[in-house]
C-alpha cells in the first residue's frame, strides 16, 4: 500500500523559512515523479511543484519560482520542499503527491502538513 | 501558463439529479485532464484521469468526457455521498500544471 507521510509544518514568521518532508513507503520511490500541492484555508487546490525521478528536473508554479525548492533523496525514499521568504499567503495545508504516471497523476496523496505564517 | 476555468462555481442539486460540471483550458491540453473530489476535511480523491478514464473503485455514475479545451464531469444520478467540491487538473502544460478553481455541489 502506498503511503505518503508529510511532516515539518509549523507556525513561522513572515520572511522565515521552513522545510517540509514526505517519507514514502509501499512503492519504489525512485521509479516515480513526485510533487507538492497546497490548499489555503477555505480555498481551492494549487499545484506547487513537481520533480523528476532522479531529481534532475524541477518545475514550479510561476509565483513560487525562486522562493520554493523541491528536492528528493531516493536513498531515503523522501521528498522535500524548502520554503524561503514565507508570506502570509503561503499559509496552507501542503500535500505530498505521487505522479503515478504522466497520463494519470496524483492518484496517491498524503494527509498534508499545515504551514501557518504569522507574526 | 495554461489557465483553467470551471463552471458553475457552485450549484445546488437534489439526490437523483443529473449533474454536469464543465472545465475549460486556455489552450489545447489534449486529454491530459483529471477530476478530483474533495469532501470537507478530507484528502482529494481522483475520480477520472485521461479525461474519460474512470478510476478503479469509483462508482460508474461518474463519467468524464472532452478533449482539447473543453471537458465535462457528469454524475448521472447524484447520491448523498457525492456532495463535495470537484476540481479539474490539467497536466499537459510543461512545465506547469494547473487546477481549476473548483465546483461546490451542495444539497438543494
Amino acid at each position: 500500500e502506498v503511503q505518503l507521510l508529510e511532516s515539518g509544518g509549523d507556525l513561522v514568521q513572515p520572511g522565515g523559512s521552513l522545510r517540509l518532508s514526505c517519507v514514502t513507503s509501499g512503492f519504489t520511490f525512485s521509479d516515480f515523479r513526485m510533487g507538492w500541492v497546497r490548499q489555503a484555508p477555505g480555498k481551492g487546490l494549487e499545484w506547487v511543484a513537481n520533480i523528476d525521478r532522479d531529481g534532475s528536473g524541477t518545475f514550479y508554479v510561476g509565483s513560487l519560482r525562486g522562493r520554493f525548492s523541491i528536492s528528493r533523496d531516493n536513498a531515503k525514499d523522501s521528498l522535500y520542499l524548502q520554503m524561503n521568504s514565507l508570506r502570509a499567503e503561503d499559509a496552507a495545508l501542503y500535500y505530498c503527491v505521487m505522479i503515478n504516471s504522466d497520463f494519470a497523476p496524483f492518484e496517491s496523496w498524503g494527509q498534508g502538513t499545515l504551514v501557518t505564517v504569522s507574526s | 501558463d495554461i489557465q483553467m476555468t470551471q463552471s458553475p462555481s457552485a450549484m445546488s442539486a437534489s439526490v437523483g439529479d443529473r449533474v454536469t460540471i464543465t472545465c475549460r483550458a486556455s489552450q489545447d491540453i489534449s486529454n491530459y485532464l483529471a477530476w478530483f473530489q474533495q469532501k470537507p476535511g478530507k484528502v482529494p480523491k481522483r475520480l477520472i484521469y485521461g479525461a474519460s478514464n474512470l478510476q478503479s473503485g469509483v462508482p460508474s455514475r461518474f463519467s468524464g468526457s472532452g478533449s482539447g479545451t473543453e471537458f465535462t464531469l457528469t454524475i448521472s444520478s447524484l447520491q448523498p455521498e457525492d456532495f463535495a467540491t470537484y476540481y479539474c487538473l490539467q497536466h499537459n502544460g510543461h512545465p506547469t500544471w494547473t487546477f481549476g478553481p473548483g465546483t461546490k455541489v451542495e444539497i438543494k
